[in-house]
């Protein structure tokens, strides 16, 4: 089926830097999405992104994040500057329609943790 | 807020018994209703979704039915097997537009041989 790829799968960084997660989402998607995962807890939704646009954010989307997509390349999360709380799975999603009873395709999420 | 409860935490079973896995709803809307897997390592796969009221999804011989009047969307399989030892989410979306998906805690389902 459709691929969602995510890099890296892995980052470890120090409290205070910048990281941007990369998400390659399936090519002919146009809706695009974060959620984060801490361990042991449930899936939660951080923003969606259409033409260029945030449509949606939650309240986990703190002012220290934020998303783009130049160009049709990447879809990113930036994080700047990270705090200790920001440790969690971090996961993409796309979607091809505007319509929320559409399923999500999910990357394999990239794991970040901040010391 | 929407939510989603998942009774069961984890789960183990044998092969060829039965599988449920409770879900309920809390939503302000009408949503439409899915069922995630997700195996070690990897992202959350679409299992199927119901959008509304009686519609029942399937797939992989997992079914479910939306049943409004429970708010319930239970994941049930007649026969498991080793191969379906995986995280189960039950998940909520608003049909009208495309909003985050809302997640239940999911349901570690393991079978032994």
């Amino acid at each position: 089926g459709p691929k969602v790829l995510q890099i890296p799968s892995h980052q470890i960084i120090d409290m205070g830097q910048m990281v941007t997660l990369n998400c390659d989402p399936v090519s002919n998607h146009l809706y695009f999405y974060w959620y984060k995962q801490i361990l042991g807890q449930q899936m939660e939704f951080l923003v969606n992104f259409y033409n260029g646009k945030v449509m949606e954010k939650s309240k986990l989307f703190k002012d220290q994040f934020s998303v783009e997509r130049p160009d049709g390349s990447y879809f990113t999360l930036k994080i700047q500057p990270t705090a200790l709380e920001d440790s969690a799975v971090y996961f993409c999603a796309s979607s091809p329609w505007d319509w929320g009873g559409y399923e999500q395709y999910f990357g394999p999420g990239t794991r970040l943790t901040v010391l | 807020g929407d939510s989603v409860t998942q009774t069961e935490g984890q789960v183990a079973l044998s092969e060829e018994d039965f599988l449920t896995i409770h879900c309920n709803y809390s939503a302000s809307g009408y949503p439409a209703l899915f069922w995630y897997v997700q195996y070690p390592g990897e992202g959350p796969q679409f299992l199927f979704r119901a959008s509304r009221d009686k519609e029942k999804g399937s797939s992989r011989g997992f079914e479910a039915t939306y049943d409004k009047g429970t708010t319930s969307f239970h994941l049930r399989k007649a026969s498991v097997q080793e191969s379906d030892s995986a995280v189960y989410y039950c998940a909520l979306g608003i049909n009208n537009y495309a909003q985050g998906l809302t997640f239940g805690l999911g349901t570690r389902v393991s079978v032994f041989p």
